[in-house]
């Protein structure tokens, strides 16, 4: 089974409007973390926002925030605000167990391709 | 700036040959994380180093090695290589506060296998 899963392979949204991109996880470790990641088209990747299994609030940081529901085991990214430089490639992906020292051990999923429109 | 340093930026070569990808992790991060992107596996682990010693191993196979030097700078060996092994490599290094944990990653390698 897919650990991470993105169903939407590419999203459209007008500049200005708020989008979702949807992400499932599939885990049996009650320790865990949610990351978004920001591909553009230049490749480096951009560490969005994290979620941990524990944490009681959404995450947010700056126009970007973090659904979590966690019985539904849903994780999806919500970006208000929409601007024409957030056209990219955006992963999800978890970290599955505390971690220890090897807490950027990171399943990613494939990818929705945001593209925003003027 | 992730602060995550990799070189070379883009490496050409032929089936067969040996190459090394070299990371340098944000000052005072001992962890560095190689990843592979390739269009057909997606964004894969391959393999951490944590002050020097091998921590955890993903989908890294036998002809890939990877090192971390007294001075935590990393370097990925990929060997025998083939068409296949084509892809995006990127290393990463990770910063973990009060709980809140990231992963930095470098603007990665592109390795082209002709």
């Amino acid at each position: 089974a897919q650990k991470i899963t993105q169903t939407q392979p590419g999203m459209f949204v007008q500049e200005k409007e708020a989008v979702t991109l949807d992400c499932t996880y599939d885990t049996s470790d009650p320790s865990y973390g949610l990351f978004w990641y920001k591909q553009p088209s230049s490749g480096e990747m951009i560490f969005l926002i994290y979620q941990g299994s524990y944490d009681q609030q959404n995450a947010t940081e700056g126009r970007y925030s973090l659904n979590f529901q966690k019985a539904r085991k849903s994780a999806n990214l919500v970006i208000s605000a929409s601007q024409l430089g957030d056209s990219a490639m955006y992963f999800c992906a978890m970290r599955e167990g505390s971690g220890g020292t090897s807490y950027g051990k990171l399943t990613f999923g494939q990818g929705t391709i945001l593209t925003v429109h003027p | 700036d992730s602060g995550v340093t990799q070189t070379p930026k883009h490496l050409i070569t032929a089936t067969g040959q040996r190459v090394t990808l070299r990371c340098s992790p944000r000052s005072g991060d001992l962890s560095v994380y190689w990843y592979q992107q390739s269009l057909d596996q997606g964004l894969q682990f391959l393999i951490q180093y944590y002050n020097g010693e091998e921590r955890a191993k993903g989908n890294i196979l036998e002809r890939f090695s990877a090192q971390q030097f007294p001075d935590l700078h990393s370097e990925l060996n990929l060997s025998s290589l083939e068409l296949g092994d084509s892809a995006l490599y990127f290393c990463a290094s990770s910063f973990r506060d009060r709980g809140d944990e990231k992963l930095f990653f470098g603007s990665g390698t592109q390795l082209s296998v002709l």
